[in-house]
């Protein structure tokens, strides 16, 4: 039973412009919230995080946004360059409800076009 | 510092078979994690390992199994190797369990044939 979804497989944006990647979550005790890129034969590199606690956490050209109420969270890249390009993956945990273990969407494939 | 480091990098089974894969966290990191990451099901959570302990499991048939020295390498068995155990299998360590930043390997491709 998938607890985390990444309901968009692939995104194409322009450079420059704003991508907006989304995530929803079923369990209501998950508190902690990150993302993931993955680029091809590389494995996963963690990107951002977010607790319960936030619903905004900044880090430079990303942020990600929690709304605890609808159980979701999107990340922004503003603005999205070329290198950008790659598999997002939303993941999520309940701590130690859960022994830390992440709970992972399917991803989805951004493409920033020049 | 060197990152996460799976050996090997690709495997090919016979169905039936087993197979171990081994990872070595960054060094002074003592929690190492395992995922199975497949186009259906996406990175799916298999067994933590702190201090030569098994912390936590998914939901995964007891042929997978795994297993930490003192050194903090770990290593992830699967037995009676089907079909469906194709996947590309990630391993990530951390400094200590409850650290949910980790730090991947870049996986082991296995193919079971």
């Amino acid at each position: 039973d998938q607890q985390v979804k990444q309901n968009s497989p692939s995104l194409s944006v322009q450079e420059g412009r704003i991508s907006i990647l989304n995530c929803d979550y079923t369990n209501s005790m998950f508190d902690y919230f990150l993302w993931y890129k993955k680029y091809p034969a590389e494995g996963p590199t963690f990107l951002i995080s977010i607790s319960s606690i936030k619903d905004k956490n900044e880090d430079g050209r990303f942020t990600v946004f929690l709304n605890k109420s609808a159980k979701h969270l999107s990340l922004h890249i503003v603005p999205s360059q070329p290198g950008d390009s790659a598999v997002y993956f939303c993941a999520a945990s309940a701590g130690s409800n859960s022994g830390y273990a992440l709970n992972f969407g399917k991803g989805t494939s951004l493409l920033v076009t020049p | 510092k060197a990152g996460v480091t799976q050996t090997p990098r690709y495997l090919i089974k016979t169905r039936g078979q087993q197979v171990t894969l081994s990872c070595s966290p960054i060094s002074g990191h003592r929690s190492v994690s395992w995922y199975q990451q497949t186009p259906g099901q996406g990175l799916q959570f298999l067994f933590e390992y702190f201090s030569e302990t098994q912390r936590n499991k998914g939901n995964f048939p007891g042929r997978f199994s795994g297993r930490q020295f003192s050194n903090s390498r770990s290593e992830m068995n699967v037995s009676t190797l089907e079909l469906g155990d194709s996947a590309l299998y990630l391993c990530a360590s951390s400094p200590t369990t409850g650290q949910l930043e980790a730090f991947f390997g870049q996986g082991t491709r296995l193919t079971v044939v």
